[in-house]
């Protein structure tokens, strides 16, 4: 099972309308958990952190589900310029959990297209 | 906000060159930098680590001595790609982390497209 999992997509969704997608994690000492924007071609930007007890942050909504090890991000209303690839990125800790120097895992990302 | 600088944004070389990035803090400090590259389709993946004054870590699988990274100063990472060839061709994105910051705190460069001919 890969470490940070995603449905890659494309999810195609007209404009105005309320899409979610999920992410899946394999290591269940993950310690955090966020949300990044990316951009064909450009940096990650981060969307949000996902906090057990849920956050939302105007149209976007943030969910973390530790008992199956997966989070969500719901969109409301969505505009076309939401249009973008969502990385799920988990926080494994230091390299003696299994994570990188960084300590993040990447997911691939889920490829989102709002039509007018 | 902190802003981390990269550049240049785009390269097109032709193979058997050395390509340098550079990756600069802005308005903070940073002891530690991180490399990512990123292949179409794919995710980040972690290459190394700089490490202001000393020498960097790289991931397993990485080369060290074809993905050479100096950390001058605590607002300077470069990362040279020695004699790149076609399968480098990728795009190479830094990040920094503010001295004390947890990983929230964690800023991306605007990446560099790496074209090798």
């Amino acid at each position: 099972r890969k470490e940070v999992e995603q449905d890659p997509g494309p999810f195609n969704v007209p404009e105005g309308a309320t899409v979610a997608f999920n992410c899946t994690y394999s290591n269940s000492a993950s310690q955090s958990f966020f949300w990044y924007r990316q951009d064909c071609r450009k940096e990650p930007k981060l969307l949000m952190s996902v906090y057990s007890s849920g956050n939302e942050d105007g149209r976007f909504t943030a969910q973390l589900n530790r008992a199956s090890q997966y989070i969500s991000l719901l969109i409301r209303d969505s505009k076309l310029s939401d249009s973008a690839t969502y990385l799920c990125v988990v926080n494994i800790g230091n390299r003696g959990s299994g994570g990188g120097a960084d300590g993040l895992t990447f997911g691939k990302g889920t490829h989102l297209i709002i039509q007018p | 906000g902190a802003v981390v600088s990269q550049h240049p944004s785009r390269v097109i070389c032709k193979s058997g060159t050395s390509v340098k990035i550079e990756c600069r803090s802005l308005d903070f400090q940073a002891t530690t930098m991180f490399w990512y590259r990123q292949f179409p389709k794919k995710s980040l993946m972690l290459m190394a680590t700089s490490n202001e004054g000393s020498k960097a870590t790289y991931e397993q699988g990485v080369e060290k001595d074809k993905f050479l990274i100096n950390h001058a100063s605590l607002t300077l990472s470069t990362l040279t790609v020695t004699s790149a060839h076609p399968e480098d061709s990728s795009f190479y994105i830094c990040s920094a982390r503010e001295i004390g910051a947890t990983n929230e705190k964690l800023f991306f460069g605007s990446g560099t497209q790496l074209s090798v001919l």
